[in-house]
């Protein structure tokens, strides 16, 4: 059982190029996510989705676009890339289940912008 | 929107001893009160939970108590091993929504 899997693990990218982040997850799960995580600072939330074909704004959503046409998969897009959005990105899945579940991580994919 | 603040922001403690992390918010509706661990370099865990129809939860060295009313839980480690050295985040939500506070550096001296 793989959980949640994050593809790349690392890229470089230049100024301007665009790149997708892809996250699977094979839990079934409803929900997923896509964080940040910059240096010394908890995690921010990018961009959600409570099912198929839905998709909602976090808390630092500028510059990213996200996908969730099939259930288990979840991209994250970053069309011209910046510096600013060099940072460690987390997938996350979970349960809808009133009351909150966890939500379990993938492990990451490291981006830098040059 | 929510407000979350973690204090301390760094804890050093010698093994053996106990730890505390208090974790306060502001956002009434939060009903769900996870900790998560994060080692250098690996993914964020989940430790423990607790939903708001409840105090507290006990879960071997670990243990987390919530206090509604004054909006703040607040993570308990016992018996400190060196182990336990990572990062900690509360990361109170609601609604399938989690907002993370900025994690507590916690180091355990042998």
């Amino acid at each position: 059982n793989a959980g949640v899997t994050q593809t790349p693990k690392f890229r470089v990218l230049k100024t301007g190029q665009s790149m997708t982040l892809l996250c699977a997850q094979d839990m079934n799960h409803e929900y997923m996510y896509w964080y940040r995580q910059d240096p010394g600072m908890g995690l921010r939330l990018i961009h959600y989705s409570v099912g198929e074909g839905t998709t909602a704004k976090g808390e630092v959503p500028d510059g990213y676009n996200v996908s969730r046409l099939k259930k288990q998969n979840f991209l994250l897009g970053l069309e011209s890339a910046a510096p600013s959005q060099t940072s460690v990105y987390f997938c996350a899945s979970t349960t809808h289940v009133r009351g909150g579940q966890p939500q379990h991580f993938g492990d990451g994919t490291r981006l830098s912008i040059l | 929107g929510e407000n979350v603040e973690q204090h301390p922001s760094t804890l050093s403690v010698q093994e053996g001893d106990s730890a505390v992390i208090k974790c306060t918010y502001s956002d009434s509706a939060s009903n769900y009160f996870p900790w998560y661990k994060q080692e250098l370099g690996k993914r964020p865990q989940l430790i423990i939970d607790i939903r708001s129809n409840v105090g507290e939860k006990k879960d071997q060295r670990i243990a987390v108590t919530l206090n509604k009313t004054a909006k703040h839980f607040s993570l308990h480690i016992t018996e400190t091993q060196p182990e336990d050295s990572a990062v900690y985040f509360c990361a109170p939500g609601e609604g399938g929504k989690l907002i993370f506070g900025q994690g507590t550096e916690l180091s355990v001296k042998p």
